[in-house]
């Protein structure tokens, strides 16, 4: 079955920069990949996603990436600000009738 | 706004009691499903529905747990008895699409068991 790798597990960035989480997954098959947010106390949501006919999608400040030939996908988000403070959550789909596959999160802090 | 609700939204119970979790999906979604969130495991998925049907429970402790869809504006998840290791947030999500894409999340029950 289809497997998610997700790194790094904490990320600590300073307001203002950067961040960037990377996710690998197992099974060529897989053709969507979408990203949660969860917020402290809250269930995830989605933010953002990609299918595998796309290689890169943005909104706004953030941003997915896909290549499909090494089986890896990352999350960028740019200007990151306190409220981007959150566990966020990579899922893959593969295209038989089985539900997402997540990631074990990432917990995000942005610091000010 | 549809949202998937979920009650109770905190649960603290003793070792060995029954305890049951309530969940109404988005109306006009077909699939429902229910995961389970501690520290150390992310979201473990335990089960899941499509169009009322179980369409795998595998990632269920058999002997204690048990989820059912008595209609489809209702999704139960119980724990009998409930033991210490089972004190995690349990987290319903529905979606409309029958490939399982979007999956739109519940604000979870907190469970302590003592």
């Amino acid at each position: 079955g289809e497997n998610v790798e997700q790194h790094p597990s904490t990320l600590s960035v300073q307001e203002g920069d950067s961040a960037v989480i990377k996710c690998t997954y197992s099974d060529s098959a897989s053709n969507y990949f979408p990203w949660y947010k969860q917020e402290l106390g809250k269930g995830p949501q989605l933010i953002i996603d990609i299918r595998s006919n796309v290689g890169e999608k943005k909104d706004q400040r953030i941003a997915v990436t896909l290549n499909k030939t090494a089986k890896h996908f990352s999350l960028h988000i740019t200007e990151t600000q306190p409220e981007d403070s959150a566990v966020y959550f990579c899922a893959a789909l593969y295209s038989g009738n089985t539900p997402l596959v997540f990631g074990k999160g990432t917990r995000l802090s942005v610091i000010a | 706004d549809a949202r998937v609700t979920q009650t109770p939204r905190d649960k603290v119970t003793e070792m060995g009691q029954e305890v049951t979790m309530r969940c109404q999906p988005i109306l006009g979604h077909n699939t429902v499903f229910w995961y389970r969130q501690t520290m150390m495991q992310g979201l473990e998925l335990l089960a899941y529905f499509r169009n009322r049907a179980p369409l795998d429970d595998s990632g269920m402790p058999k002997d204690r747990f048990s989820a059912e869809m008595p209609d489809a504006t209702l999704a139960t998840l119980k724990i009998q008895p409930s033991e210490p290791r089972d004190s995690a947030v349990y987290f319903c999500a529905s979606g409309r699409d029958s490939s399982g894409e979007t999956q739109y999340f519940g604000p979870g029950t907190r469970l302590l068991v003592l």
